[in-house]
């Protein structure tokens, strides 16, 4: 079957790092994405991994290990705003549909 | 620009009732989505269409239609609402080409069916 997993929860406090680990199993595979949902909002495009390696953006930074069917997201320097759910979703074709995980919560404290 | 929109932002149906959601975009984007999210899970594609006139399944379809008649608007349809489809709906569009991963969503319609 297809599946994502994904940790639940992560409790961390401000200025910490936080790593957040996604294995996939799916049918097609063309990339990672990562996505942020603050509570009662719309979820938000953080990063996309098409091939193996790290990409950085600012704070956050997503890496992708297509043999292992792997994917992880960092946070660092934690900061509150950045108390939020995050998702990570497989591309699984060209014309974009995603296949999310169940999300995990992370909470900052200070 | 606005975006993505979502109407209603709120609804509240009695079993069997129908209504439609109304997603648009200003953005110009081939590409639209329909999601719902149940508490403590992720997003299900429920149907999706890459261009005006199309549509396709996603992966829970049954019970909604949708329909793409203007390139800016995406309706999903609910015929006879059941209280399984009680859940937050988000709407998202994206472009094909070099960034066709990167979805913008819309706000989400609170749906619950009694």
């Amino acid at each position: 079957g297809q599946s994502l997993e994904q940790p639940s929860e992560v409790t961390a406090v401000e200025g910490a790092i936080v790593q957040i680990n996604c294995t996939y199993q799916t049918s097609g595979f063309y990339g990672l994405s990562w996505y942020q949902q603050h509570d009662g909002g719309a979820p938000t495009f953080l990063s996309y991994n098409a091939l193996d390696g790290l990409e950085e953006t600012g704070r956050f930074s997503s890496f992708l290990s297509r043999s292992d069917s792997y994917g992880y997201l960092l946070l660092q320097e934690l900061q509150m705003k950045d108390s939020a759910s995050y998702f990570c979703a497989v591309n699984g074709d060209s014309w974009g549909k995603l296949q999310f995980g169940a999300g995990t919560q992370v909470v900052v404290t200070p | 620009n606005a975006g993505v929109t979502q109407t209603p932002k709120f609804r509240v149906l009695k079993t069997g009732q129908s209504m439609t959601l109304l997603c648009a975009q200003d953005m110009n984007h081939e590409y639209m989505y329909w999601y719902r999210q149940d508490p403590g899970m992720g997003l299900r594609l429920i149907h999706y269409s890459v261009g005006e006139g199309t549509t396709a399944k996603g992966e829970v379809p049954d019970g909604y239609n949708v329909s793409r008649l203007k390139k800016q608007n995406f309706l999903l349809g609910l015929e006879s609402a059941a209280p399984s489809q009680t859940s937050v709906y988000f709407c998202a569009s994206s472009s094909p080409g070099q960034n066709f991963y990167e979805q913008y969503f819309g706000p989400g319609t609170r749906l619950t069916v009694t």
